[in-house]
């Protein structure tokens, strides 16, 4: 498997403009996360699928953010308006409950997010 | 809620010194704990994990580390340090089981001066 794939690897935008992040999982694993990394905060927990079922998105900080998961191998970040606080890189994660339980998150490359 | 410390945001250690980079974690049930390395404009790489079996886990790369439940620790250790250890480390923990998310530290990150 080639891993989880991040699309595209950097984005510069212009304040205001609507921003979508690509992800697709690797495949079989059901449990996809959005992380997002920044100097000041580190590495912060936006929202999380299971089955393609948003779980928990407590962390999306604003209504410019949403996510979505259409189908097992495709996600999508969005950001509507962006913002220069915004600029992040952004990671997206995948992982499978097994027969042992959780195994551990796999990351993508991430996407270097810049609003100016 | 569960939460992980990681105590250090720089560490700085000579070529063949040991490292000890330490986490602290917090968890009202038996935990999951990890540990991932982030080498730069990469995204994170399992190191090594714990998942209620032996408290001694040994990782990639020659890294170790031991769950002590006493001290609600999981430090990351390595006997001697090369310079492709240089990176950014991240300890993360999560509930364990049929967990889901993972809760991560803010990072230490791994200085190694020839």
């Amino acid at each position: 498997d080639a891993g989880v794939i991040q699309s595209p690897r950097h984005e510069v935008t212009e304040m205001g403009q609507e921003v979508t992040l690509r992800c697709k999982p690797i495949s079989g694993h059901d449990y996809l996360f959005w992380y997002r990394q920044t100097m000041m905060r580190g590495l912060e927990l936006l929202i999380y699928f299971n089955n393609n079922v948003p779980i928990d998105d407590s962390g999306m900080p604003e209504d410019r953010f949403s996510a979505k998961m259409p189908n097992a191998s495709f996600s999508t970040l969005k950001i509507q308006p962006s913002e220069p606080r915004d600029s992040a890189v952004y990671f997206c994660a995948s992982s499978f409950v097994g027969r042992a339980g959780h195994t551990e998150a796999f990351f993508g490359q991430g996407t270097r997010l810049t609003v100016v | 809620a569960q939460s992980v410390t990681q105590l250090g945001s720089h560490v700085s250690v000579s070529e063949g010194a040991l490292v000890l980079l330490r986490c602290n974690y917090s968890s009202s049930v038996p935990p999951y704990l990890f540990w991932y390395v982030q080498y730069p404009n990469q995204g994170l790489q399992l190191l090594l994990k714990y998942t209620s079996a032996a408290t001694l886990v040994k990782g990639i790369n020659g890294f170790e580390a031991e769950f002590k439940k006493s001290e609600t620790s999981f430090h990351l250790t390595k006997p001697s340090a090369h310079m492709s250890d240089a990176a950014e480390y991240f300890c993360a923990v999560s509930e364990g089981g049929n967990t889901d998310k993972l809760i991560f530290g803010t990072g230490t990150r791994l200085q190694v001066f020839p």
